[in-house]
């Protein structure tokens, strides 16, 4: 199993500002990834958060937006960039582990309110 | 593409009746499937997994089923509490490594 730390938990920021959400593993996996979850809707894979290289975007999903880091292989951060009220959601990241990495795990998820 | 269909939306259901979830999905090449609890404004509890050639998985009062074949699977909650109260979800995990969420049922039991 895993054990994901995500914070902030909960935040309010003004439109055009930016946030940056950190994600801690208690032990090191490859395959990390960042999911927004926009009100009673399901969830909406972002990116594939890669070690060392640059991170793979879904469409309609770009890096100016949505710049994210994976410095190693048990921390990336998620920054949501010149915020605007649709980009209120819940963020959550998530990660494949296990012996074929066949079972997800997510974090606690930010709930983002942009005013 | 693999759509996933979570029905009913919604459920209330008085306390200890047993719910039954239904997750149908598209695509039967999948390499498994998870459900998945969310409480309000939180992330996701992993329930249950079901590899593609497992027919079910059970953990305490939790019951998964797949019909792979069919494309469908099945969480049984027996005698429901008011701490079942939640949205769940299903992942389908597919052969071509993409991973697809239904939109989930929310449930309520009522004390």
């Amino acid at each position: 199993s895993a054990v994901i730390s995500q914070k902030p938990s909960r935040d309010i920021c003004q439109r055009g500002t930016s946030l940056t959400i950190q994600c801690q593993v208690d032990s090191q996996v490859t395959m990390m990834f960042w999911y927004r979850q926009q009100p009673g809707q399901s969830l909406t894979l972002i990116a594939t958060a890669n070690q060392g290289s640059e991170a793979t975007y879904e469409s309609g999903f770009v890096i100016d937006k949505f710049p994210i880091s994976r410095p190693n292989l048990t921390f990336s951060t998620l920054t949501v960039s010149n915020m605007s009220p649709e980009d209120s959601s819940i963020y959550l990241c998530s990660v494949m582990t296990g012996p074929k990495n066949e079972k997800l795990f997510f974090g606690s998820g930010t709930q983002l309110s942009v005013l | 593409k693999q759509e996933v269909t979570q029905i009913p939306a919604a459920l209330s259901v008085p306390e200890g009746e047993n719910l039954v979830l239904n997750c149908s999905f598209t695509d039967s090449a999948i390499y498994n499937l998870q459900w998945f609890r969310q409480d309000p404004g939180k992330g996701l509890t992993s329930l249950l997994l079901i590899q593609s050639s497992q027919r079910e998985q059970t953990s305490g009062r939790l019951n998964a089923s797949l019909d792979k074949s069919s494309g469908r699977s099945t969480l049984y909650i027996a005698a429901s509490q008011p701490g079942d109260s939640a949205t769940y979800l299903c992942a389908v995990f597919s052969n071509d490594y993409k991973l697809s969420f239904g939109a989930g049922t929310t449930v309520t039991v009522r004390a």
